[in-house]
């Protein structure tokens, strides 16, 4: 299986701070890569897919990028709604796996 | 609006059984694969099986095989996880997903259900 690991596994930052999440695949998965996010207490939500592809209605501020093995998730201003649990996942191989989240908190 | 509604959740001792029901509406279920992810508490989420659009094709995870079967009725817009010789590792909140496309390859979930609680304990 393909071994997802993501960095950090929280962090606090202020609204308006651009903050970067990482995540790193153990072996090649192309482009092949998405992002969700998951309020507390709520089902995910897909924000990126194929790495760097917006998925629709989600905010402009949420960016992705990378290719291979290792990927980031940026936003770019901090809002006090985006308080969630963001993790990855490749759909590279089977079984798809998921990295462990990171939890971003507000200060 | 699109939405997905699981039930079938509950306790249950270990070596025991449960069903899990989804109930889609708001799109065309037919045409789309299904899966169920599971999480378990303060865990990350954890791909469990997927079934393609026609109900033809399967997957599963590695730690469910042979224990639990997933299955849909196009024909009520209805997906399912049979869950057999359950274990407390099963213990998680499982969600009903839809895929973006029709096929077993298709692992991006454009939407998901709220989850149904699995308890697995003596």
């Amino acid at each position: 299986d393909i071994q997802m690991t993501q960095s950090p596994s929280s962090l606090s930052a202020s609204v308006g701070d651009r903050v970067t999440i990482t995540c790193r695949a153990s072996q090649s998965i192309s482009s092949y890569l998405n992002w969700y996010q998951q309020k507390p207490g709520k089902a995910p939500n897909l924000l990126i897919h194929a790495a760097s592809s917006l998925q629709s209605g989600v905010p402009s501020r949420f960016r992705g990028s990378g290719s291979g093995t290792d990927f980031t998730l940026t936003i770019s201003s901090l809002q006090p709604e985006d308080l969630a649990l963001y993790s990855c996942q490749q759909t590279y191989s089977l079984p798809p796996t998921f990295g462990g989240g990171t939890k971003v908190e507000i200060k | 609006e699109m939405q997905l509604l699981e039930s079938g959740g509950g306790l249950v001792q270990p070596g025991g059984s449960l069903r899990l029901s989804c109930a889609a509406s708001g799109f065309t279920f037919n045409t789309y694969a299904m899966n169920w992810v599971r999480q378990a508490p303060g865990k990350g989420l954890e791909w469990v099986s997927i079934v393609d659009s026609s109900g033809d094709g399967t997957k599963y995870a590695d730690s469910v095989k042979g224990r639990f079967t997933i299955s849909r009725d196009n024909s009520k817009n209805r997906l399912y996880l049979q869950m057999n010789r359950l274990r407390a590792d099963d213990t998680a909140l499982y969600y009903c997903a839809k895929s973006d496309c029709d096929s077993t390859g298709c692992y991006t979930v454009d939407y998901w259900g709220q989850g149904t609680l699995v308890t697995v304990s003596s």
